[in-house]
């Protein structure tokens, strides 16, 4: 069966720091693979989404970048950190049109 | 601005009762998708509708979709304490190769025993 992992899940970094997230999915070749951003009590905003091995495409102009090094594996980046990257970053991957999405347990940032 | 919204933002019943949710959303869609996450938690599917679907069941789970009203709604039945959750609405247009998922702010459901 597939599963993805995310990590960290909670991480806390000083302003101006870098930023490194990693997400790996097991169990399923050539996914599409996104990075979501959640502000507290809000809906999910797309970020980066990936449809092959460094492809790599945005949705909104920010502060943040995207890697996909392995076919599995999606890396949010940042060189330094604002304190407007405060939030709940959540790693998904899906099999093609007409499949849901499955989304790693997320990662709590918070940029002090 | 996003394309689904839910309404209400807050929903707050006993056990046993039936718990609905609805989703509107603004431009045509290839299929519409419910999630559940629980507090500080990723999020769960739950069910998928597809634009030619006009209702789904899934357990206690029922979906409809009124794609002429642009509208869609999810309906718990029986609820129960474990149901406690944020709903979320996802439409889906596939487009370049992967499917663009916008979200709504979802529904907060407290299900109380």
């Amino acid at each position: 069966s597939q599963t993805i992992h995310q990590w960290p899940a909670t991480l806390v970094q000083p302003v101006g720091s870098p930023l490194s997230l990693e997400c790996t999915v097991e169990g399923t070749s050539n996914p599409n693979l996104y990075w979501y951003r959640q502000a507290a009590g809000r809906g999910l905003q797309l970020l980066f989404y990936s449809v092959g091995i460094g492809q790599i495409s945005s949705e909104v102009p920010q502060n943040l970048s995207a890697s996909r090094p392995q076919d599995r594996q999606f890396i949010l980046s940042s060189k330094k950190l604002l304190l407007s990257d405060s939030g709940f970053y959540l790693c998904a991957w899906e099999g093609g049109s007409n499949s849901p999405l499955h989304f790693g347990n997320g990662t709590r940032l918070t940029v002090t | 601005s996003q394309q689904g919204e839910e309404d209400p933002q807050a929903l707050s019943i006993q056990e046993g009762e039936n718990a609905t949710m609805n989703c509107s959303y603004k431009t045509s869609i290839n299929n519409l998708q419910w999630y559940r996450q629980n507090s500080g938690r990723g999020l769960v599917h739950l069910i998928l509708i597809r634009s030619n679907e006009r209702e789904k069941h899934s357990g206690r789970l029922r979906v409809t979709l009124d794609t002429s009203k642009k509208s869609s709604s999810l309906l718990i039945t029986a609820s129960r304490a474990a149901d406690t959750a944020s709903y979320f609405c996802a439409t889906a247009r596939f487009s370049g190769g992967y499917n663009k998922l916008i979200f709504g702010a979802g529904t907060r459901l407290a299900v109380h025993p």
